[in-house]
């Protein structure tokens, strides 16, 4: 049972390079989101995705790109990396405006 | 401005005895709540919700209770064991959809 699969699950980059986060999920669900935890802050809302084709954007966007080619895989791109983009990412799916949301377990970004 | 609060950084209780940890929330058009329970290196889990037609859902040692009129919902843990050691994040998501909003999180550390 895969469930939700990040990669890699640890990353240092410099400051300016670009990167992008892979997510794959195998429960066949429409609904699919990238949050970012940092200390005190809980989770944030990146980007969602309710189905193949369809983004929007979450709570703290900026920075960040995203695309939905398949069902399947959601991932994230950092375009130009930044210091404050040092994070720990998740991501996370489920079914069509049902809950609970199931995660992956984080990709932790450092960059410099 | 956060949404979800869960005041209370940190909680310490014995083996056996219970946990309580709290979540208030401002956005009256939250009517569903979630708590995940997360260990360090790991995702998210899952661990249980209450829609807001319920005062209270319970599931083995787990109760969940939802004040809709204080806007307050409360996680009661009976009876705690050293395995609920855990970072407990309330969240909450509004009609027919998938976004989450979470709180800062509680460190619940239980002593044996």
């Amino acid at each position: 049972n895969a469930g939700v699969t990040q990669t890699p699950k640890f990353q240092v980059l410099k400051t300016g390079q670009s990167m992008t986060l892979q997510c794959a999920q195998d429960m066949n669900h429409e609904y699919m989101s990238w949050y970012r935890q940092d200390p005190g802050m809980g989770l944030r809302l990146i980007h969602y995705s309710v189905g193949a084709g369809i983004t929007d954007q979450g709570e703290v966007p900026n920075g960040y790109n995203v695309s939905r080619s398949t069902t399947e895989d959601f991932p994230l791109r950092l375009l130009s990396a930044a210091p404050s983009q040092t994070s720990v990412y998740f991501c996370a799916s489920s079914s069509q405006g049902a809950q609970p949301q199931h995660f992956g377990d984080g990709t932790r970004l450092s960059i410099l | 401005d956060q949404q979800v609060k869960q005041n209370s950084p940190s909680l310490s209780v014995q083996e056996g005895r219970i946990s309580i940890l709290n979540c208030d929330y401002t956005n009256s058009m939250f009517d569903y709540f979630l708590w995940y329970k997360k260990y360090p290196a790991e995702g998210p889990t899952f661990l249980i919700s209450i829609s807001s037609i319920k005062d209270k859902n319970e599931d083995g040692r787990f109760t969940v209770f939802l004040n809709k009129s204080a806007k307050h919902l409360s996680l009661h843990i009976v009876p705690s064991q050293p395995g609920d050691s855990a970072v407990y994040f309330c969240a909450a998501s509004a009609r027919w959809g998938n976004k989450l909003v979470f709180g800062a999180g509680t460190i619940l550390r239980v002593k044996s």
